[in-house]
C-alpha cells in the first residue's frame, strides 16, 4: 500500500458525459500528478500540481482539467467524454517538486470506460 | 531531458538473478536513474534510484557505469511475482514513462 488513495476504482460512463477522478496523496506529501494510461500503453503524464500550484504539464487535453485543493487532495475532471478517454487513470504523490527529484508514490488507479 | 531505452521483453528463471539493462546516454550531471515497476494493471511501484553510485536496497541492486550512460537493475532471486513491467527513467525532466521492459519470470 502506497499511501496514496484514488476513488472511484471503476467508472462506466458515456460518451459526452463529464465524470471527476479523486486523489488523496500520501499523509504530507505536496505533489500531486496524474497519468494517464491506456490499453497496452505507456504512461501518459498529463499534469503536476505541487501546494496548490500547478507546476508541469504533459499532454493534457482541452477536456480535462484538474485541481489541488488546500487540504491537497486533487481532483481531475473530464468533460466531452470520448471512446478513446476510456483508461486506467494513475495519481501520484511525491514530498517535493521535480527538483531535486522526488520519488513518486503511485496509488492503485481508476479504470474509466466509455461507452 | 534524457531518454531512455529499455529492451521491450525479456525472461528469466525463477530463483536466477534478473538483469535489466537501460541506456540513457544523454543523462546530464543532475540528472537520477529511477526504476518503477508495475504488475498487471497496478499503480507502478517504487524500485531503487541513483545518481552515480551503485545501490542496493531490500528489493534490487542498481548498478550504474561510471560514464553514467547505462545502467542495470538487478534483482538478485527472482520470483514468479516480480513479473512486470519494468521502467527505467531520468529525473528531473521528462515526466513520462517509456514502454518499460516486460519481464516474464518462469518456473
Amino acid at each position: 500500500d502506497s499511501g496514496v488513495t484514488q476513488t472511484p476504482k471503476h467508472l462506466i460512463t458515456a460518451t459526452g458525459q463529464r465524470v471527476t477522478l479523486r486523489c488523496s496523496p500520501r499523509s504530507g506529501d505536496l505533489s500531486v500528478y496524474w497519468y494517464q494510461q491506456s490499453l497496452d500503453q505507456g504512461l501518459q503524464f498529463l499534469i503536476q500540481y505541487y501546494n496548490g500550484e500547478e507546476r508541469a504539464k504533459g499532454n493534457i487535453l482541452e477536456r480535462f482539467s484538474a485541481q489541488q485543493f488546500p487540504d491537497l487532495h486533487s481532483e481531475l475532471n473530464l468533460s466531452s467524454l470520448e471512446l478513446g478517454d476510456s483508461a486506467l487513470y494513475f495519481c501520484a504523490s511525491s514530498p517535493r517538486t521535480s527538483a531535486p527529484p522526488d520519488t513518486q508514490y503511485f496509488g492503485p488507479g481508476t479504470r474509466l470506460t466509455v461507452l | 531531458d534524457a531518454k531512455t531505452t529499455q529492451p521491450t521483453s525479456m525472461d528469466c528463471a525463477e530463483g536466477r538473478a534478473a538483469n535489466l539493462p537501460c541506456n540513457h546516454s544523454t543523462i546530464s550531471g543532475n540528472e537520477y536513474v529511477y526504476w518503477y515497476r508495475q504488475i498487471h494493471s497496478q499503480g507502478p511501484q517504487y524500485i531503487i534510484h541513483g545518481l552515480k553510485n551503485n545501490e542496493t536496497n531490500e528489493m534490487a541492486s542498481l548498478i550504474i557505469t561510471e560514464d553514467r550512460k547505462s545502467s542495470t537493475l538487478i534483482l538478485p532471486h527472482a520470483t514468479l511475482r516480480d513479473t512486470a513491467v519494468y521502467y527505467c527513467i531520468v529525473r528531473p525532466g521528462d515526466m513520462r514513462f517509456g514502454a518499460g521492459t516486460r519481464l516474464t519470470v518462469k518456473p
